[in-house]
């Protein structure tokens, strides 16, 4: 039973438009989301986080935005750079339980 | 610097034989992870540990076995009584169990 969903595995962008990666969820309870990055052979790296009681968070050229009602989650990227070319995996705890895992989606930016 | 790091990097085995990934951190982290990545299936928790000297099943723990005798060290052995070992695999950890989690450089085990 996949909790959090990535339905789309893979996206193409053009070198400095916006990439939209998509994460649902199932668990209403779900209180701290999570987006990680990874380069093939390599650990994930953590990129950015939001908490439930919010609806977006930003970061640099990374914003986070969470749609409670649709159980929905998005990571925007603006503008595009060639070294984002990776998989992003969306991750969920719910209280202090374990982090779950999305499938994750391959990003590849086309220069 | 401070970090995780699992070693070693690549790593192959025979049928039938157990082996043993090993994961160090001197992030002074209390919580630690073993995750199993295999194409189209994201990241799977094998086992975790909360705390020294315990340690709890994830999703996917059946044919392997973890200690946790240090803070810093959470060893996986992959037993040969796991059907499909060969994957990526990745060790984590973070400050408490439902904090962010800082991941080591994987390691590939192949069995053949």
């Amino acid at each position: 039973d996949q909790q959090v969903k990535q339905n789309s595995p893979s996206l193409s962008v053009q070198e400095g438009r916006i990439s939209i990666l998509n994460c649902d969820y199932t668990n209403s309870m779900f209180d701290y989301f999570l987006w990680y990055k990874k380069y093939p052979a390599e650990g994930p790296t953590f990129l950015i986080s939001i908490s439930s009681i919010k609806d977006k968070n930003e970061d640099g050229r990374f914003t986070v935005f969470l749609n409670k009602s649709a159980k929905h989650l998005s990571l925007h990227i603006v503008p595009s750079q060639p070294g984002d070319s990776a998989v992003y995996f969306c991750a969920a705890i719910l209280g202090n339980e374990k982090l779950t895992f999305g499938t994750g989606t391959r990003l590849t930016i086309i220069p | 610097d401070g970090g995780i790091t699992q070693s070693p990097k690549y790593l192959f085995r025979k049928e039938g034989q157990n082996v043993t990934l090993s994961c160090e951190q001197n992030l002074n982290h209390d919580a630690m992870y073993w995750y199993r990545q295999d194409p189209g299936q994201g990241l799977r928790l094998i086992y975790y540990s909360q705390i020294v000297n315990d340690f709890q099943k994830g999703d996917i723990a059946e044919g392997y076995s973890v200690s946790r005798e240090k803070k810093e060290s959470f060893p996986l052995t992959v037993t040969s009584a796991q059907k499909n070992p060969t994957a990526f695999y990745l060790c984590a950890s973070s400050m408490e169990f439902y904090s962010e989690a800082f991941f080591g450089q994987g390691t590939r085990l192949t069995v053949v």
